[in-house]
C-alpha cells in the first residue's frame, strides 16, 4: 500500500523559532497533498491543499504567511511554522493523493506533535 | 462543510459486530462515502468508500441506504485493536477536492 512519512515525528522549540515539517510520499507520486492541524480531543481541520508547482490554498482562517507550504516535488511537501507560539502547538498531519488511482484515496502520514514552549 | 453527523461515542463488546451510523443527507449524486478511523495519536487510517452499492473488503462492510441519505459501517468481529474515532466523510472523487472532517464516532470495544 502506499505509505506517506513525516519527519519529524515530534518537536520541541521555543516561542518565537520557526519550525520545518516534512511530508513524504514514499512509494507514489501525490498530485496533491493536504496539512491538517488537530488539537487534543478535537477532528482533524483542514489548513491547506498543496499542489506541486503551485501556491497553496489556504481554508479560511489560516494564516498564509504563518504556516508556509511549499510542495516543491511530487513527493515532498513542507509546512514552516513561522515565529511558533505556544498556542501553536499541536498535531499536524499531512495527506496525500495519488491521481493514479481510480477513486483518489487519500494516505494519511502518522502526524507531528509541536510542542511550543 | 463535514456535512456528516455521528454519534459522538459508542461500545461494542469483543467479538461482536460493530455498527456504526452515519447521516449525510445533503449527500450531492456524484459524491462518494469514505470510511476513515484514527486511533490514538496516529494519522487517520483509511477503510473503506463507496457511491451507491454496498462494499464489503477485508476491514469493513458500508451499507448504503438507497437514498443515499445515511451509511453504516460495519465491523464484523470488533476487536481491542479496534477502538478508534471513526470518521464518515463525504467527497467528490477528484484529487483536489478536500477532506473535511467531522467529529465522527469515537468506539470503544470492551473486553
Amino acid at each position: 500500500g502506499a505509505v506517506v512519512s513525516q519527519h519529524p515525528s515530534r518537536v520541541i522549540c521555543k516561542s518565537g523559532t520557526s519550525v520545518k515539517i516534512e511530508c513524504r510520499s514514499l512509494d507514489f507520486q501525490a498530485t496533491t497533498m493536504f496539512w491538517y492541524r488537530q488539537f487534543p480531543k478535537q477532528s482533524l481541520m483542514l489548513m491547506a491543499t498543496s499542489n506541486e508547482g503551485s501556491k497553496a490554498t489556504y481554508e479560511q482562517g489560516v494564516e498564509k504567511d504563518k504556516f508556509l507550504i511549499n510542495h516543491a516535488s511530487l513527493t515532498l511537501s513542507t509546512l514552516t511554522v513561522t515565529s511558533a507560539h505556544p498556542e501553536d502547538s499541536s498535531f499536524y498531519i499531512c495527506s496525500a493523493v495519488s491521481g493514479s488511482r481510480s477513486y483518489n484515496e487519500q494516505f494519511f502520514g502518522p502526524g507531528t506533535r509541536l510542542t511550543v514552549l | 462543510d463535514a456535512k456528516t453527523t455521528q454519534p459522538t461515542s459508542m461500545d461494542c463488546a469483543e467479538g461482536r459486530a460493530a455498527n456504526l451510523p452515519c447521516n449525510h443527507s445533503t449527500i450531492s449524486g456524484n459524491e462518494y462515502v469514505y470510511w476513515y478511523r484514527q486511533i490514538h495519536s496516529q494519522g487517520p487510517q483509511y477503510i473503506i468508500h463507496g457511491l451507491k452499492n454496498n462494499e464489503t473488503n477485508e476491514m469493513a462492510s458500508l451499507i448504503i441506504t438507497e437514498d443515499r441519505k445515511s451509511s453504516t459501517l460495519i465491523l464484523p468481529h470488533a476487536t481491542l485493536r479496534d477502538t478508534a474515532v471513526y470518521y464518515c466523510i463525504v467527497r467528490l472523487p477528484n484529487t483536489g477536492n478536500q477532506f473535511y472532517f467531522g467529529t465522527g464516532t469515537s468506539l470503544t470495544v470492551i473486553p
